[in-house]
């Protein structure tokens, strides 16, 4: 069966360091990868995408990496903060009917 | 530049009751989504629609009823509720649909729903 699996554990990181999440899928080709964070009480909110052909894309403090032979995505934040805490959530699209997601990692930059 | 708006916010049904959450989005996008967000569960597709008229199942559709008579409008209707619906309901929307579709999805806030 497809499965997308997120440290479900906090993970917990000294503000001005790098924070790497992981994303590991299994049973999925996707030709891309999504990256959003949720705040408690809100919506998730669309942060990068990845496209299969795509080793690396950056947006500001941002990296994602995507290893298809690894079925793998990592994640990124550098030089954290604590606004960046946060829970992060990576999605595939395994067919027609949309995105299916991992439960999230929970983020917590300390000051 | 409202986006993606859900009502209501939060909601407490008896077992047995109905209603429906509203979830209406300003983009003009042809795909939008129903999910449900339980813990230890993450997110899970309850309904979709492609375009106005057009509603598919997700991966958890029983219980739940959709239809999509306008582009902006996408109502998630509980028939008879049941406890183990008592869950974090988000509607998304994203332009382009279909299964290589790489759109990013637009997420309302979330309806907070407990049923007793």
């Amino acid at each position: 069966s497809q499965k997308i699996e997120q440290n479900s554990e906090a993970l917990n990181i000294q503000e001005g360091k790098t924070a790497t999440l992981t994303c590991n899928y299994t049973n999925y080709s996707p030709a891309y990868l999504q990256w959003y964070r949720q705040d408690p009480g809100r919506g998730p909110v669309f942060l990068l995408l990845i496209r299969e052909n795509e080793k690396e894309k950056r947006k500001e403090r941002l990296k994602v990496t995507f290893d298809t032979t690894l079925k793998q995505s990592l994640f990124h934040i550098t030089a954290s903060q604590p606004a960046d805490s946060a829970t992060y959530l990576c999605a595939l699209r395994g067919g027609a009917d949309g995105l299916t997601f991992g439960k999230g990692t929970h983020l917590i930059i300390q000051p | 530049n409202a986006g993606v708006t859900q009502t209501p916010k939060f909601q407490v049904l008896k077992t047995g009751q109905s209603m429906t959450l509203q979830c209406a989005q300003d983009m003009n996008h042809e795909y939008m989504s129903w999910y449900r967000q339980d813990p230890g569960m993450g997110l899970r597709l309850i309904h979709y629609s492609v375009g106005a008229g057009i509603t598919d199942q997700g991966e958890v559709p029983n219980g739940y009823n959709v239809s999509r008579s306008t582009t902006e409008d996408f109502p998630l209707r509980l028939l008879s509720a049941a406890p183990s619906q008592t869950s974090v309901y988000f509607c998304a929307s994203s332009q382009g649909q279909g299964e290589n579709s790489n759109q990013p999805q637009h997420f309302g806030d979330g309806t907070r729903l407990s049923i007793l």
